[in-house]
């Protein structure tokens, strides 16, 4: 069945870039989406792409997929202790019944300042 | 703004007791869904409905039931309680098939303590 590994921390120095990696296994995914969520918050949606691009930035966002190796990646520049929570990777396919994403464990990121 | 909204932040019940989670969206959106969200184990689907009146198990529905009868609101229903249910339960909303980018609109969660 569909599958989104992520590992579960990272930590990192206030101004340093992070980069947090999710593999997913379903090769029909159409779309994959970054979520933040913040201590006692529900997720917040940072950004997603779609699956005939290879990379897309956004400020201090970047997001890379390779859709060989079925691997993605966020990468925050100049890390802030504001972006300390957990990030959740997700996928959709179009076999989609109702808009269902499936998400992965979930990437704790500490920023140390 | 999107709001999705819970009714209840902090929830302490028994084990055995009837316990309702209430879900409401203001967007008019088509789907609503609910998860469970336990440490290490990411968000794990239970239902979800892409209508009024209509359901769809998740991937771990048993214990749970749901009820959609407007299209804003969406209840979760523990049965009879049990003390492995004590989890975070988070309530999103996404637009139909209309957006294919199916982005989902969270709640702010209401954790459950089943004593």
């Amino acid at each position: 069945g569909e599958d989104v590994e992520q590992s579960l921390f990272l930590s990192v120095r206030e101004g340093d870039s992070s980069v947090i990696n999710c593999t997913y296994t379903d090769s029909s995914s159409t779309y994959l989406y970054w979520y933040k969520q913040e201590p006692g918050a529900g997720l917040q949606l940072l950004t997603y792409i779609f699956s005939n691009m290879d990379m897309k930035q956004d400020q201090r966002l970047t997001v890379l997929l390779n859709k060989k190796d079925k691997h993605l990646s966020l990468r925050i520049a100049d890390t802030q202790t504001g972006d300390s929570a957990i990030y959740f990777c997700a996928e959709s396919t179009i076999y989609n019944q109702g808009g269902k994403l499936i998400f992965g464990q979930g990437t704790e990121l500490s920023v140390k300042p | 703004d999107v709001k999705v909204t819970q009714s209840s932040r902090y929830l302490v019940k028994r084990t055995g007791e009837k316990v309702f989670l209430e879900c409401v969206q203001d967007m008019d959106h088509e789907n609503m869904f609910w998860y469970r969200q336990d440490p290490g184990l990411g968000l794990r689907l239970i239902y979800f409905s892409y209508d009024v009146k209509m359901k769809e198990k998740g991937d771990i529905p048993e214990g749970y039931s749901v009820s959609r009868e407007k299209k804003e609101r969406f209840s979760l229903i523990l049965e009879s309680a049990s003390t492995n249910q004590t989890s975070m339960y988070l309530c999103a909303s996404s637009f139909g098939p209309r957006d294919r980018a199916y982005e989902q609109y969270f709640g702010p969660g209401t954790r459950l303590t089943v004593t």
